[in-house]
């Protein structure tokens, strides 16, 4: 079945270091990644979508990576700052209707 | 611009009640869906539509119910409500015209099953 891995649950990074999180999935093979904040108690809200001709995608201090051969997507956020603190989800789409999540990864940037 | 409106934003329902979750989107969509969101777990698809009409299974369907009437409305029926169905429901929409945009959330019902 599909299924979607996001690295580890929670990442904690020193104020004006990169962070870097993972999403890998398995047996599908699609054609764009989106990657969605979430902040606590809130819905989640789109960052980035990347397809899959597409190696890197940049959007300010965020920087997207898509391997389709290593069926993985690493999410850059560079210069970070304790306002990028959030739950940050991957959501890899075949061009069917569904859209489904990895489970997310806790980001919390500490001054 | 309203966007994705939810109602209610809480509820408490005792075990073996039912009750419909509100979903309504202005911005004319052709997809919406529903999801669960179980406290510091991820989201889980409970049901999707791509048009008035035409509804779909997710990935934890058991015990919800949808129905697509209109482009602008996508209720979930709860019918006897169970602890297990405690969670926050948050509901999205796409366009999906042009391939695969972003998908726009509401901001969450919170519903406790005692």
């Amino acid at each position: 079945s599909q299924k979607i891995e996001q690295n580890s649950e929670a990442l904690n990074i020193q104020e004006g270091k990169t962070a870097t999180l993972t999403c890998n999935y398995t047996n599908y093979s699609p054609a764009y990644l989106q990657w969605y904040r979430q902040d606590p108690g809130r819905g989640p809200v789109f960052l980035l979508l990347i397809r899959e001709n597409e190696k890197e995608k940049r959007k300010e201090r965020l920087k997207v990576t898509f391997d389709t051969t290593l069926k993985q997507s690493l999410f850059h956020i560079t210069a970070s700052q304790p306002a990028d603190s959030a739950t940050y989800l991957c959501a890899p789409l075949t061009g069917n209707e569904k859209l489904t999540f990895g489970t997310g990864t806790r980001l919390t940037i500490i001054p | 611009n309203a966007g994705v409106t939810q109602t209610p934003k809480f509820r408490i329902l005792k075990i073996g009640q039912s009750m419909t979750l509100q979903c309504t989107q202005d911005m004319n969509h052709n997809y919406m869906y529903w999801y669960r969101q179980d406290p510091g777990m991820g989201l889980k698809l409970i049901y999707y539509s791509v048009g008035a009409g035409i509804t779909d299974k997710g990935e934890v369907p058991n015990g919800y119910n949808v129905s697509r009437s209109t482009t602008e409305d996508f209720p979930l029926r709860l019918e006897l409500a169970a602890p297990s169905q405690t969670s926050v429901y948050f509901c999205a929409s796409s366009s999906r015209q042009k391939l695969n945009t972003e998908a726009f959330f509401g901001q969450g019902t919170r519903l406790t099953v005692v």
